[in-house]
């Protein structure tokens, strides 16, 4: 079945450090690829979003491109701030299923 | 922000009793769904509703049932509360546009005692 794998976290950084979270998914068919955010005690918001092989979406300084050819959404940042820690869950869905799947979350905190 | 309440937002609760968790939208999305989020599980599918009445299993859903009598609603229940449902919960809509995006209500934090 369709799946979604993470790096593992805690990830800790200094603020202004680059950050990369790795995501690669397994999927029948062409999906659409996902980045979250969850802030503490909150519920998840979109971060950004590709639907098609070689788009890049973007956010808030956020980027990740969809590689085809990798199976990999890989979440980069160049200069992360304090207010970036959280965790980042990377999700798929597919063509003809209105079905999620979500990696397990890749906690970031980022030190001053 | 997606119009997505969830109550109660925490429910401290004993084992055996019954639970109900209310999701509620205002954006009048087609597609509905419950989540919980556990400590190395990420977020795992309870049940989801693809219209009023219309609802379908998800990976966990074994313990819980679901509702949606009206498009802006979908209750969860908890026939008899185990300890192993102590979670967070959330809620989730999509329009149904093709591959669309997901929102997220705030979540409700459930402990069963």
């Amino acid at each position: 079945g369709d799946s979604v794998t993470q790096m593992e976290g805690p990830v800790t950084l200094s603020e202004e450090a680059f950050l990369t979270i790795n995501c690669t998914y397994t999927a029948t068919g062409y999906p659409s690829l996902f980045w979250y955010v969850q802030y503490p005690g909150e519920g998840l918001q979109l971060l950004l979003k590709a639907t098609k092989a070689d788009d890049k979406g973007s956010n808030k300084g956020f980027e990740a491109t969809y590689r085809k050819e990798t199976t990999s959404f890989h979440l980069e940042k160049g200069s992360v701030q304090v207010s970036d820690s959280a965790v980042y869950f990377c999700a798929l869905t597919t063509s003809g299923t209105y079905k999620y799947i979500f990696g397990t979350g890749t906690r970031l905190k980022v030190l001053a | 922000d997606a119009g997505i309440t969830q109550s109660p937002r925490h429910k401290v609760t004993e084992t055996g009793t019954p639970v109900t968790l209310r999701c509620h939208q205002t954006e009048n999305h087609r597609y509905m769904y419950w989540y919980r989020q556990d400590p190395g599980h990420g977020l795992r599918l309870i049940h989801y509703s693809y219209g009023v009445k219309d609802t379908d299993k998800g990976e966990v859903s074994d313990g819980y049932s679901v509702s949606r009598s009206k498009t802006e609603d979908f209750l969860l229940t908890l026939e008899s509360a185990t300890s192993s449902q102590t979670s967070v919960y959330f809620c989730a809509i999509s329009g149904g546009q093709f591959m669309g995006t997901q929102y997220f209500g705030p979540g409700t934090r459930l402990t069963v005692l």
